[in-house]
Order: C-alpha cells, then sequence, then structure tokens
C-alpha cells in the first residue's frame, strides 16, 4: 500500500541545535511533497512544498527540505533552531494526477530553551 | 479573507448516540477534504468533494460516517452510532482546486470523544 513514513516519534533539541526529520513515501510516479507544521493550539499549516524544479526547497522560517527522488524521500532541515519551533511536524504526498493527499504519523519536535 | 473553520470546537458524546460535525471552508474553494486524526498518528483521510462531482468517499471506515456538502459551501460529516474508537480529532481542509499540487488549507478541528 501507498504510505509515508516519518521514522521519528519524538524529537528533543537544544536551541541552535541543527535539525534533520526524515520522510519517506512508497509512491511510484510524480509526486507533489509537503511539510505542514502544527504549533500548539493553532492549525496546521504549510511550512513548504516540492511540485517540480529545484530539489532543494526553501520555506518559512529558515526551513528546508531536499527530494531525493532515487531515495523517496523529503527531509526536513533547519540549520539552527529555535524554542519557537516547538511544533508537530508532518510530511505529506500527493501523487501529481489526483489529490489523494497522503500524511505520515508526524514527529513531535521540543525544542528546550 | 476568513480562514476554515468548523464547529463545534469540542463534542463529548456517549457511545450509540449520532454526531454532526460541521465545516465552514475557505470561500472559492472547489475542493474540500475531511480528516481523521487519532492520538498519536497521522491524518488519515475519509473523504473529498470537488465541485458538484461525485465525493470520493474511499476513506470512509464503515457505513456509519457518511458526509455531505451543497456546492462549493458548507460540509457536514455524519457519524451515526457513535463508537469509542470514534473519538478523535476530525479536521476540514479546503483548496481551490483539486490537482495534487494545490496546497489544503486546514481548519482548528473538532475533538471528539465518545464515552
Amino acid at each position: 500500500a501507498q504510505s509515508v513514513s516519518q521514522h521519528n516519534h519524538h524529537v528533543i533539541l537544544s536551541e541552535a541545535a541543527s535539525l534533520e526529520l526524515g520522510c519517506n513515501y512508497s509512491y511510484g510516479g510524480t509526486v507533489n511533497l509537503f511539510w505542514y507544521v502544527q504549533y500548539p493550539g493553532q492549525h496546521l499549516q504549510l511550512l513548504l512544498k516540492y511540485f517540480s524544479g529545484d530539489p532543494l526547497v526553501k520555506g518559512i522560517k529558515g526551513f528546508e527540505a531536499e527530494f531525493i527522488k532515487s531515495k523517496f524521500s523529503f527531509n526536513l532541515r533547519k540549520p539552527s533552531v529555535q524554542w519557537s519551533d516547538t511544533a508537530e511536524y508532518f510530511c505529506a504526498v500527493t501523487p501529481n494526477n489526483n489529490n489523494d493527499m497522503r500524511f505520515g504519523a508526524g514527529t513531535r519536535l521540543t525544542v528546550k530553551p | 479573507g476568513a480562514g476554515v473553520s468548523q464547529s463545534p470546537s469540542n463534542k463529548v458524546t456517549e457511545k450509540g448516540k449520532d454526531v454532526e460535525l460541521r465545516c465552514d471552508p475557505i470561500s472559492g474553494h472547489t475542493a474540500l477534504y475531511w480528516y481523521r486524526q487519532r492520538l498519536g498518528q497521522g491524518l488519515e483521510f475519509l473523504i473529498y468533494f470537488q465541485g458538484n462531482s461525485a465525493p470520493d468517499k474511499s476513506g470512509l471506515p464503515s457505513d456509519r460516517f457518511s458526509a455531505e456538502r451543497t456546492g462549493e459551501s458548507v460540509s457536514t460529516l455524519t457519524i451515526q452510532r457513535t463508537q469509542q474508537e470514534d473519538s478523535a480529532v476530525y479536521l476540514c481542509a479546503s483548496s481551490l482546486f483539486s490537482r495534487g499540487f494545490y496546497e489544503q488549507y486546514f481548519g482548528p478541528g473538532t475533538r471528539l470523544t465518545v464515552t
């Protein structure tokens, strides 16, 4: 079955540490890739997205993600996290020809001040 | 403009009762989605509406679940004879069009607790 895997359930970092959250998917063919973030008490919101072109995508708040087609991966990175990055992060994938968006289980990030 | 709104924000119901959850999408968005998020799990697709086309109901877990949408406006998700395993946050999202590369905008969710 098609799936999206996020390897880390809960990540705890200190401020200024570097972040990488893993995301792998099992769809074949052309896909669209997304990272959504849910800050405590807030709605899910889009962090960044990849459709085509440069596989290194830059999003809001200093986040970036790299699409590696050969590895079916779309890992999220940030060079230096802040306490305000504490949130839950969801990777999502849709095949290019439909809107069947599948989400990973999410990774909870806790940044210690 | 206003974002996606959902009501109620919280709902506690007894096992066996029916519940109705409401979603108001962003004005002009033709696509509307319902998801379920159980504690500690990812978002589970339930149903999708695109304009006046027949909805994609492939994610509905049982025939106790149904949803309606009139045109490109409000949608309601109904769960009949609720069970404890229906306890979850139900999220609604809308997007401008239904193609996969259009961003989905999420509402705050309805937290359903079945006692």
